[in-house]
């Protein structure tokens, strides 16, 4: 049982947005930044947003994210097949004094 | 170019010990947090604890899953992060990740390729 909550698969259309969500508590996301990974089959996590929004250098803007209250949403628009990975939110918890992740959410795209 | 090299992993029967590696380069190490994460086979992220950097005393964080059996240090003359395990189970078997600490400490910017622990008898 995870920290974060996220669902477990989303799909979407080649083209199309697709958003996960990542929902915690005021000891986690509510009161500290939030990140979010991206793992291709077979490969180390790739950094895709930190402090909630940024996007490091290299990401596409297609990629976006978003915080609000005690949740955080992953957005991912014009859908390519090579976006198909399992994607974690992360944040720090405050209670506990330690990094928690989401469960991960594997995205297909039809 | 930032590169983290995990070495070190293997197979390890259980209530053993095994110390992992990670090399560290393109940055200046000294200035970074560093952290393990970790994952088991088909399964999600799991975090292991942080080394914070000189400004921060070099203090420790651990999960409670490994707390008191792993020991995270670091040697900033060598550019290396180290993980001591200890008393490992076989729910420890996992790729550990090294990985980079954002400066904002608001997520991880660079990870290792891993390197793959296995607890088995």
């Amino acid at each position: 049982q995870s920290v974060l909550t996220q669902p477990p698969s989303v799909s979407a259309a080649p083209g199309q947005k697709v958003t996960i969500s990542c929902s915690g508590s005021s000891s986690n996301i509510g009161n500290n930044y939030v990140s979010w990974y991206q793992q291709l089959p077979g490969t180390a996590p790739k950094l895709l947003i930190y402090d909630n929004n940024e996007r490091p250098s290299g990401i596409p803007d297609r990629f976006s994210g978003s915080k609000s209250g005690t949740s955080a949403t992953l957005g991912i628009t014009g859908l390519q097949t090579g976006d198909e990975a399992d994607y974690y939110c992360g944040t720090w918890d405050g209670s506990l004094s330690a990094v928690v992740f989401g469960g991960g959410t594997k995205l297909t795209v039809l | 170019e930032v590169q983290l090299v995990e070495s070190g992993g293997g197979l390890v029967q259980p209530g053993g010990s095994l110390s992992l590696s990670c090399a560290a380069s393109g940055f200046t190490f000294s200035d970074h947090y560093m952290d393990w994460v970790r994952q088991a086979p088909g399964k999600g992220l799991e975090w292991v604890g942080r080394n914070r950097n000189k400004a921060n005393s070099y203090t420790t964080e651990y999960a409670a899953s490994v707390k008191g059996r792993f020991i995270i240090s670091r040697d900033d003359s060598k550019n290396s992060l180290y993980l001591q395990m200890n008393s490992l189970k076989t729910e420890d078997t996992a790729v550990y990740y090294c990985v980079r600490v954002t400066s904002s400490w608001g997520g991880f910017d660079y990870w290792g390729q891993g390197t793959l622990v296995t607890v088995s008898s």
